[in-house]
């Protein structure tokens, strides 16, 4: 079975912190999704990575970066946590088969005070 | 722009009793659709997909959708829940980007289960 694994399912962190989500995937995937999710806005993608060291921004990049170094690997980095990034962060990785199926992890709920 | 719309926010439904859920979609081509699902404190798991053929696909946990390209539609359904059920379940359609493909989610519909 695929596995997704994030590094912490409850965060807090302070307003101006540096923070880092890690994500790790097992099934050697090429892909890696960053997406966070609020209520009655569903999830929204903001950072992809197709291969690694290849990034592409999503929908709401602003105020975050990522990296990818490895290929099981894919960090979201908030370089100056604000409140307004309060929210659950889900990670996802998918093979470039023609399968298109996207694999989860649990998600990082994230609160900064 | 790709979009997806969940018109329902929650629904509410028996034990036994069936389900649908709506989903339209604005996409100029063919379009590749997704269900997911999302229980208490997990993430998300695929249910089924549409890429071409037989408009009626099936997926895991008994439940069913089907494309209608003429009412842009691809509603889930089942035709008898299970307390289990209740969860939240989003509808996705695959964009094309420069990139590579993306995925473009509804808003999600909280799905209740009555005993």
């Amino acid at each position: 079975d695929v596995k997704v694994t994030q590094s912490s399912r409850y965060l807090v962190k302070r307003t101006g912190e540096k923070v880092f989500l890690e994500c790790v995937q097992d099934m050697d995937h090429e892909n890696m999704f960053w997406y966070r999710q609020d209520p009655g806005l569903g999830l929204r993608l903001i950072y992809f990575s197709y291969d690694v060291k290849m990034k592409e921004k999503g929908d709401i990049p602003e105020g975050y970066s990522v990296s990818r170094e490895k290929k099981e690997r894919f960090s979201l980095i908030l370089e100056s946590a604000s409140t307004n990034q309060t929210s659950m962060y889900l990670c996802a990785s998918r093979s470039v088969d023609n399968s298109y199926e996207q694999y989860f992890g649990p998600g990082t709920r994230l609160t900064v005070t | 722009a790709q979009s997806v719309t969940q018109p329902d926010i929650h629904i509410t439904v028996s034990e036994g009793a069936s389900l649908e859920l709506r989903c339209n979609y604005s996409y100029g081509a063919t379009p590749y659709l997704f269900w997911y699902v999302q229980s208490p404190g997990q993430g998300l798991q695929l249910l089924l997909k549409y890429f071409s053929g037989d408009t009626l696909v099936q997926g895991i946990k008994g439940f069913e959708a089907e494309f209608k390209r003429s009412q842009s539609s691809f509603n889930l359904r089942k035709p008898s829940v299970h307390w289990s059920d209740a969860a939240e379940y989003f509808c996705a359609v695959e964009r094309l980007t420069g990139g590579g493909n993306k995925l473009t989610f509804g808003t999600g519909t909280q799905l209740k289960v009555e005993l």
